[in-house]
């Protein structure tokens, strides 16, 4: 079946530790995408890319790095640097400029302790 | 600024009670307007595309619309099975791209109690 995978679906760290989250789709979907959600908000954008080597940065990407050296993937980092991690992170992807929708993974949840 | 706006943030009915839910927009020229269902834990499922005012798109007990300025997720009969946060998205004409990202108001959170 075709599909986004996100793992780890659970993760804690200590503050003080870069953590990379995993993002795989084998939809052929050219654009991917990092949104982050808290409690009581809705979506923000932290990066997004439209095509391999190439992303941009979206409305809150301090703090966070990401790659997309493959079609297929699209990992998040999330760094020392980000002030408040604790979070729900969703990846998307999106076939392409001519369609709309995203398709979501399940999630990962980060905890900081 | 792109700009959507959800109410009421929190919406509680008894089964078969219908309702609607409130998405108001402010965008720089609306390439469309998405509406997804998010259950706790997991990443939103798509439910509807709206491209221009006077569009609606069914499902069986949902029905979205589209004006100008705002769009509405009409729930006929609900279910238990129908609680769960709705969000709206939008996604702004471009000249670059049309992979502009959506920008996604906050949620309702429906219940539907039986």
């Amino acid at each position: 079946d075709g599909g986004i995978t996100q793992s780890p679906k659970y993760l804690f760290r200590k503050e003080g530790q870069n953590v990379t989250l995993s993002c795989e789709q084998n939809l052929n979907h050219d654009a991917m995408y990092w949104y982050r959600q808290d409690p009581g908000q809705g979506l923000r954008l932290i990066y997004y890319s439209q095509i391999v080597n190439d992303f941009q940065k979206g409305d809150i990407a301090e703090g966070y790095s990401v790659s997309r050296e493959k079609k297929e993937s699209f990992p998040l980092t999330v760094t020392s640097a980000q002030k408040n991690p604790t979070a729900f992170y969703l990846c998307a992807s999106k076939q392409g400029p001519h369609t709309g929708e995203l398709f979501f993974g399940e999630g990962s949840r980060l905890t900081v302790l | 600024e792109d700009q959507v706006t959800q109410s009421p943030e929190a919406l509680r009915l008894q089964e078969g009670e219908s309702s609607s839910l409130n998405c108001s927009y402010t965008v720089s020229g609306l390439r469309g307007l998405f509406w997804y269902r998010q259950d706790p834990g997991k990443g939103p499922e798509f439910l509807f595309t709206l491209y221009s005012a006077g569009e609606e798109k069914e499902k069986e007990r949902l029905k979205a619309t589209l004006t100008k300025k705002e769009s509405f997720l009409h729930i006929t009969a609900p279910k238990p099975e129908d609680s769960a946060t709705y969000l709206c998205a939008v996604q702004a004409n471009s000249r670059d791209s049309g992979n502009t990202p959506l920008v996604f108001g906050k949620g309702t959170r429906l219940s539907v109690i039986a």
